[in-house]
C-alpha cells in the first residue's frame, strides 16, 4: 500500500531532551516537507526536500534539523526541544514532475508534548 | 508572504444540509487546492483547480476557482456525518510549485 509512515505517532518529552520523528514514505517520491499544525494556525511549512542529499528551509524551521541520506526516509530532529514546539507535525511527499500540482500525501501525524 | 485567509472558522450544522466556505488571497494562486483533515488524520487531497472559473465536482463536493484568481469556494451538499473535519484550502507558493501555503482551515461540525 503507497503510503507516508512517521514515528512515533505519540511522543511526550522534556525540554532540551534530543529526540527524532522519522518518516518514510514508499512511492519513490523526490519531494519531502515536514509541517507543523497548531490550533487557529493551521499548517506551516517547516523544512522540505527536493531530493537526496537537498534540504531547505520553510517557513518555521528554528529549532529543527533535517537530513534526506536516503529517497524514502527524512527525519525531524529536535536537538533541544522547547515547549513551544509541543505540536502536531505532519510529514509529506510528492513526485516532482514539471507541469501541474503533483499532490502531496500526508502521514498520519506525530503529536508531540513537550513539558 | 502569501496568505491564504478561510472563512468561517468553524461550522456547526444539521446532516443534509448544504456547507459552503472560501478561501481568499491578496495574491494570486496558479492553482487552488481544497484538503480534508478527519480527527487523527492527515489531509487528504478532495479537489486540485487549475484554471480560473473552473468548476470541479468530486461526489457531493463541488469546488470553484474564482476568476480573479484570488479565490475560491468550496461547497458539500447533503452533507452527513462523515463529512466532520478540518477543510483546508491551500496553494503552491509563488516560490516554487511544491511548496504549500495553507489557509487555517474550516472545522465542520455535523449533527446527525
Amino acid at each position: 500500500e503507497a503510503q507516508v509512515t512517521q514515528n512515533p505517532r505519540y511522543l511526550i518529552t522534556v525540554t532540551g531532551k534530543k529526540l527524532t520523528v522519522t518518516c518514510s514514505q514508499n512511492m519513490n517520491h523526490e519531494y519531502m516537507s515536514w509541517y507543523r499544525q497548531d490550533p487557529g494556525l493551521g499548517l506551516r511549512q517547516i523544512y522540505y526536500s527536493m531530493n537526496v542529499e537537498v534540504t531547505d528551509k520553510g517557513d518555521v524551521p528554528e529549532g529543527y534539523k533535517v537530513s534526506r541520506k536516503e529517497k524514502r526516509n527524512f527525519p525531524l530532529i529536535l536537538e533541544s526541544p522547547s515547549p513551544n514546539q509541543t505540536s502536531l507535525y505532519f510529514c509529506a511527499s510528492s513526485f516532482l514532475l514539471a507541469g501541474l500540482y503533483n499532490e502531496q500525501f500526508f502521514g498520519p501525524g506525530t503529536r508531540l508534548t513537550v513539558l | 508572504g502569501q496568505q491564504l485567509n478561510q472563512s468561517p472558522q468553524s461550522m456547526f450544522i444539521q446532516e443534509g444540509e448544504d456547507v459552503s466556505m472560501n478561501c481568499t488571497s491578496s495574491s494570486i494562486f496558479n492553482t487552488w487546492l481544497w484538503y480534508k483533515q478527519e480527527p487523527g488524520e492527515g489531509p487528504v487531497l478532495l479537489i486540485a483547480l487549475y484554471k480560473a472559473g473552473e468548476l470541479t465536482s468530486n461526489g457531493r463536493l463541488t469546488a470553484q476557482f474564482g476568476i480573479t484568481r484570488k479565490d475560491s469556494f468550496l461547497n458539500i451538499s447533503a452533507s452527513i456525518p462523515s463529512d466532520v473535519g478540518i477543510y483546508f484550502c491551500a496553494g503552491p507558493s509563488q516560490g516554487g510549485s511544491e511548496k504549500l501555503v495553507f489557509g487555517k482551515g474550516t472545522k465542520l461540525t455535523v449533527n446527525p
